[in-house]
């Protein structure tokens, strides 16, 4: 079962303008979410995270907005340039027996964005 | 390192073939996770160490899949008798502590041919 999901494959976007990336989840005991950027060739990179006692954090030009009744998160980016040009992964942590407080993480499937100049 | 390095960088073996996928952490990180990330898919949870204590292997998808890290640092993936599905980008990350945005290295590709 996909317990965090990611129901774009793909989005384009115009340089300057808002990108913004959506993310589901099912597991409700889910207490930390996390965005990173993935380039081909590289590893994830960690971009911007929040804690389940707050519905927003913003970081520079990222802000992301957690709606927990809906258990649904998304990542801002504004303005949006061509070097954000990469795959995003949403990722959970908190969830599952045995306690998952080290930090393992569930991800979704990705989101290529794609900003043209 | 500055880094998590990862080696080697690409990896194709023949279906039967045993495999050894290497990952330095960061210096002094106590935290060590391994990802599967099939393609077109999110990284997937493998297993997760503390210093050289493997406290969760609830990921690695059969027997044939082994981690160490005997002294803390370096771990060592290793698959045996290699299957076609195997194929996939092995990840590996490390953090310091308790901290959710840790460190991945660029991975290695294994392609069972």
């Amino acid at each position: 079962d996909q317990q965090v999901k990611q129901n774009s494959p793909s989005l384009s976007v115009q340089e300057g303008r808002i990108s913004i990336l959506n993310c589901d989840y099912t597991n409700s005991m889910f207490d930390y979410f996390l965005w990173y950027k993935k380039y081909p060739a590289e590893g994830p990179t960690f971009l911007i995270s929040i804690s389940s006692i707050k519905d927003k954090n913003e970081d520079g030009r990222f802000t992301v907005f957690l709606n927990k009744s809906a258990k649904h998160l998304s990542l801002h980016i504004v303005p949006s340039q061509p070097g954000d040009s990469a795959v995003y992964f949403c990722a959970a942590s908190g969830g599952g027996a045995g306690g998952t407080s080290y930090g393992k993480l569930t991800f979704g499937q990705g989101t290529i964005l794609t900003v043209h100049p | 390192g500055a880094g998590v390095s990862q080696s080697p960088r690409y990896k194709v073996a023949k279906r039967g073939q045993d495999v050894a996928l290497r990952c330095d952490p960061i210096s002094g990180h106590v935290s060590l996770f391994w990802y599967q990330q099939a393609l077109g898919q999110g990284p997937e949870f493998l297993t997760y160490f503390q210093n050289e204590a493997q406290l969760d292997k609830s990921g690695l998808p059969s027997d044939r899949f082994f981690a160490e890290r005997p002294e803390g640092s370096v771990s060592t993936l290793k698959i045996q008798r290699t299957q076609q599905e195997d194929s996939a980008v092995y990840l590996c990350a490390s953090t310091i502590g308790v901290n959710y945005g840790y460190t991945f290295g660029s991975g290695t590709r294994l392609t069972v041919v």
